[in-house]
């Protein structure tokens, strides 16, 4: 079946301006997550879903990044005035359920804030 | 301090070796332990799942966790050019907490 997808694949943007990443999970999975890929800096975790429960934000390094999920499916991750710091691949990825395992990865978006 | 600790290498090896990847953990919560792979410019493919203490085998990898002493290892027998690759070990009780990935590269 079809893996976890992402778009767009590559994101180049001034700074300022706002940004939209989709996510489109394997199709089943309730427990969704967001992450961040810099050079130096490994895979971050930003914020997850799981089903309709309130979703763990506790990653998000400030106010400008938000998240939803709509149908328990698609997710968008929305950067506002994105600055140079923000500049990194962000990649998403589900699972079958609330536990940790197994989570399956998309390829990413290479968000890149000149 | 980081919750999980890898070291970045690199790690060159020759084709045929036998590789030890390995990462140390502080946080006694963690329950679940995982390696994935990377690839240059891809997401993360996930090659080994365990939750309890002990090994697991699956083809020419064998993944070890030692909670007692929290440290997990990951080997790779008869070593293949195509192995070449960040491997990245990761843990939770839910959202992954990760290493920052050893870079490897088997040579011919």
């Amino acid at each position: 079946g079809a893996g976890v997808s992402q778009s767009p694949s590559n994101k180049v943007t001034e700074k300022g301006k706002d940004v939209e990443l989709r996510c489109d999970p394997i199709s089943g999975h309730t427990a969704l997550y967001w992450y961040r890929q810099s050079l130096g800096q490994g895979l971050e975790f930003l914020i997850y879903f799981q089903g309709n429960s309130a979703p763990d934000k506790s990653g998000l390094p400030s106010d400008r990044f938000s998240a939803e999920r709509t149908g328990g499916s698609v997710s968008t991750l929305t950067i506002q005035r994105t600055q140079q710091e923000d500049s990194a691949v962000y990649l998403c990825a589900s699972s079958l359920a609330h536990s940790g395992r197994e989570q399956f990865f998309g390829p990413g978006t290479r968000l890149t804030v000149l | 301090q980081k919750e999980v600790e890898q070291d970045p290498g690199p790690l060159s090896v020759p084709e045929g070796a036998i590789v030890s990847l390995n990462c140390t953990y502080s946080n006694s919560a963690f329950q679940y332990f995982m390696w994935y792979r990377q690839y240059s410019r891809k997401g993360p493919e996930l090659l080994m799942y365990t939750y309890s203490s002990g090994n697991k085998e699956d083809g020419r990898f064998t993944a070890q966790v030692d909670k007692s002493s929290k440290y997990i290892s990951l080997f790779i027998r008869d070593s293949q050019p195509s192995d070449s690759a960040t491997y990245l070990c990761a843990m939770s009780p839910y959202a992954l907490n990760f290493g920052k990935g050893t870079s490897l590269l088997v040579t011919p």
